[in-house]
């Protein structure tokens, strides 16, 4: 399977755990953003990482969310201290290049519920 | 600011029944324009695409025409089939090419 690939496709954590959802971009993309989907909400764009580099970041909240990509591996999304709104669909979308035109390739998501 | 707006939904036909969702954004410049659907406890998956204006994005026999003087891409489909009842989503490329996105409108066909 070429796509971008998502795990845990379903992740169930306590308040206060910490919940990592990882994310392999399709082969040959190097860009890769991650975006939240609240229940009953559209989708919200987080952040936006190159290999090794975070180049945007302006969606995430400020504190208790990080996310990385590094130069081996998939990308991280790490959120520490989990809360109830928290719970959401966190999608990952990759593309080969960096032009407006390309469109994102997205993965099934990962279904995070804190109990 | 920048936004999207789509129709609410939930929209229901019958099959064969004429589809419109509409969809207004407000960006600077000329975004590229997009449409995504999300099946049943699935991801987004790209359905079509338009990158200037004038531009028709066409798939599976959706279309939707960039207008820019409407700022407006609308969703249409002639002839729906209970195979299309998804949630579409609307969205634009903003800077950092981050996808700035429509609420969603459900959609479901009866047979």
């Amino acid at each position: 399977n070429a796509g971008v690939m998502q795990n845990p496709r379903h992740l169930v954590r306590r308040r206060g755990q910490e919940a990592r959802l990882r994310c392999s971009p399709m082969k040959g993309h190097s860009h890769v953003y991650w975006y939240r989907q609240l229940p009953e909400e559209g989708l919200k764009f987080m952040v936006y990482l190159q290999k090794e580099n975070i180049i945007d970041e302006s969606g995430m909240p400020k504190e208790r969310f990080s996310a990385e990509f590094p130069k081996e591996g998939p990308s991280i999304l790490r959120i520490q201290q989990v809360v109830r709104g928290d719970s959401a669909a966190y999608f990952c979308a990759s593309s080969h290049d960096s032009a407006s035109n390309q469109p994102q390739h997205f993965g099934d998501g990962t279904r995070l519920s804190i109990l | 600011g920048n936004s999207v707006t789509q129709m609410e939904g939930p929209v229901t036909l019958s099959e064969e029944a004429f589809l419109t969702i509409n969809c207004t954004y407000t960006a600077t410049g000329y975004p590229s324009l997009f449409w995504y659907v999300q099946y049943p406890g699935e991801g987004l998956q790209l359905l079509l695409k338009a990158t200037k204006a004038d531009d028709k994005g066409s798939n599976k026999g959706f279309e939707a025409t960039y207008r820019k003087e409407t700022t407006s891409f609308h969703l249409e489909k002639g002839s729906v089939q209970v195979s299309d009842s998804a949630v579409y989503f609307c969205a634009y490329a903003g800077n950092n090419r981050k996808l700035i996105w429509g609420l969603g409108t459900s959609l479901a066909v009866n047979p």
